[in-house]
């Protein structure tokens, strides 16, 4: 069975320190990986893909995250957090076959900056 | 803003009601989804609907059903509703509906059953 896997309920990072938010995957042949981003009372905001090509994904916000098939992770990363960056991050996998193109969902981690 | 919109925000209805969710998607996007958002359950889809067709099907009850017209917006139907359908009820779409397409997700429709 697919699924995505994220450890850690909670990460709490004092601003201006680097910030991991970890990841991990299963699924049937190649993944596409997606991080998301949800604060209070929002819908789910895109924050990077990763399809093919370049292990180091670059998106919104000076978020990357980089793939790592040997160990079936896709963690989220960010070289500098700022207050403003917390809130409830999503790894999701698309699921593998046919012509949909329905996500899997972690369980989502709360990500908590401190001033 | 990702340009999906979903009406309304918030819903309170009792037990054995029914209700209508409404999404539209994304100017010139095809494909809408549906998944619901769960103390319990976490985000799980529910349905998805391309340029009118169903394409595939979640973790969606019998009593609730969905469908997409010709303008392409989207509506989510939950009837007989209990206490544990008590949720928020995402719409995302994307261009074509298969990979790699991004999914841009809407605000949300908070349904609260009393």
């Amino acid at each position: 069975a697919q699924s995505v896997a994220q450890p850690e309920d909670q990460v709490n990072v004092a601003e201006g320190n680097p910030l991991t938010v970890k990841c991990t995957y299963s699924v049937s042949g190649n993944p596409y990986l997606f991080w998301y981003v949800q604060y209070p009372n929002r819908g789910l905001q895109f924050l990077l893909k990763y399809i093919t090509g370049d292990n180091l994904v670059k998106g919104s916000y000076g978020f990357e995250a980089e793939f790592n098939k040997s160990q079936t992770s896709f963690h989220l990363k960010k070289p500098s957090a700022l207050v403003s960056d917390s809130a409830l991050y999503f790894c999701a996998v698309r699921v593998y076959g046919g012509a949909t193109n329905k996500l899997i969902f972690g369980t989502g981690t709360l990500l908590a900056v401190q001033p | 803003d990702s340009g999906v919109t979903q009406t309304p925000k918030h819903l309170i209805t009792a037990t054995g009601q029914r209700v209508t969710l409404r999404c539209s998607p994304r100017s010139g996007d095809l494909s809408v989804y549906w998944y619901q958002q769960s103390l319990d359950q976490g985000l799980q889809f529910l349905i998805q609907y391309y340029n009118g067709e169903e394409r595939a099907k979640g973790n969606i009850l019998e009593r609730f059903s969905a469908q997409q017209f010709p303008d392409l917006h989207s509506e989510l139907n939950l009837s007989s509703l209990e206490l544990g359908d008590s949720a928020l009820y995402f719409c995302a779409s994307s261009a074509r509906g298969g990979p790699p397409d991004t999914q841009y997700f809407g605000p949300g429709t908070r349904l609260t059953v009393l």
